[in-house]
């Protein structure tokens, strides 16, 4: 049975900084992985997919990152702005169906 | 991409009754799922509704109490059954488009049983 962690739990850091989001799972042998963001109370927000023969996606101040041998994954969030602050989930698509992490919760401080 | 709108948005209902949620979206798509949100918990995966067919359930979900319907490409509805408040949760329809492997979600219901 697939399962996905997600480390850390919550993260809080000043505007300005970089930082990196780790996602990990158990089974290899994954579809594609997809990196999501929620707002508090709203649905999810698509921010980059990554199919399993890639090793890597950009979307402006953001760099995903997989390691399909290892079961990793990365979010790059470069120049954090108070704006990024939210739940940010991995799901990696096992078959037909996304399996989701707990999600890591980001607080950005202005 | 996908526009997909949930209706209601919100909802607060007595224990016993039932809840339909409509899901409509904007493009062909390929899959459509139902899923779950406990309160401070992640997204689990109710079943993938399937167009003019039963739905396929997730262990642990059975179709008496969430029966779905699809009978189109682009519309769904879950129903929520005999309700308690342990089902009180943020339901969030999900679809793949076609040509894309990208998957959307919609803005999710928000449910209050009491």
């Amino acid at each position: 049975k697939q399962e996905v962690t997600q480390i850390p739990a919550a993260l809080s850091v000043p505007e300005g900084e970089n930082l990196v989001l780790n996602c990990s799972f158990t089974d290899s042998a994954i579809y594609n992985l997809q990196w999501f963001r929620q707002d508090p109370g709203k649905g999810l927000t698509s921010l980059l997919l990554i199919q399993s023969s890639q090793r890597e996606q950009t979307s402006g101040r953001l760099n995903a990152s997989l390691d399909k041998s290892s079961g990793r994954s990365t979010l790059y969030i470069a120049a954090s702005q108070p704006g990024d602050s939210a739940t940010y989930l991995c799901a990696v698509k096992d078959g037909n169906k996304l399996v989701f992490g707990a999600g890591t919760i980001l607080r950005v401080k202005s | 991409s996908a526009v997909i709108s949930q209706k209601p948005s919100r909802d607060i209902c007595q224990r016993g009754t039932s809840l339909t949620i409509q899901c409509q979206v904007d493009s062909q798509v390929t899959m459509m799922f139902w899923y779950r949100q406990q309160p401070g918990q992640s997204l689990t995966l109710i079943a993938t509704a399937n167009q003019g067919s039963e739905a396929t359930y997730e262990s642990g979900f059975v179709i008496d109490k969430f029966p779905i319907s699809r009978p189109n490409l682009t519309f769904s509805t879950l129903t929520v059954s005999n309700m308690s408040p342990e089902d009180s949760s943020i339901y969030l329809c999900s679809v793949v488009v076609m040509g894309s492997d990208t998957q959307y979600f919609g803005p999710g219901t928000r449910l209050t049983v009491l």
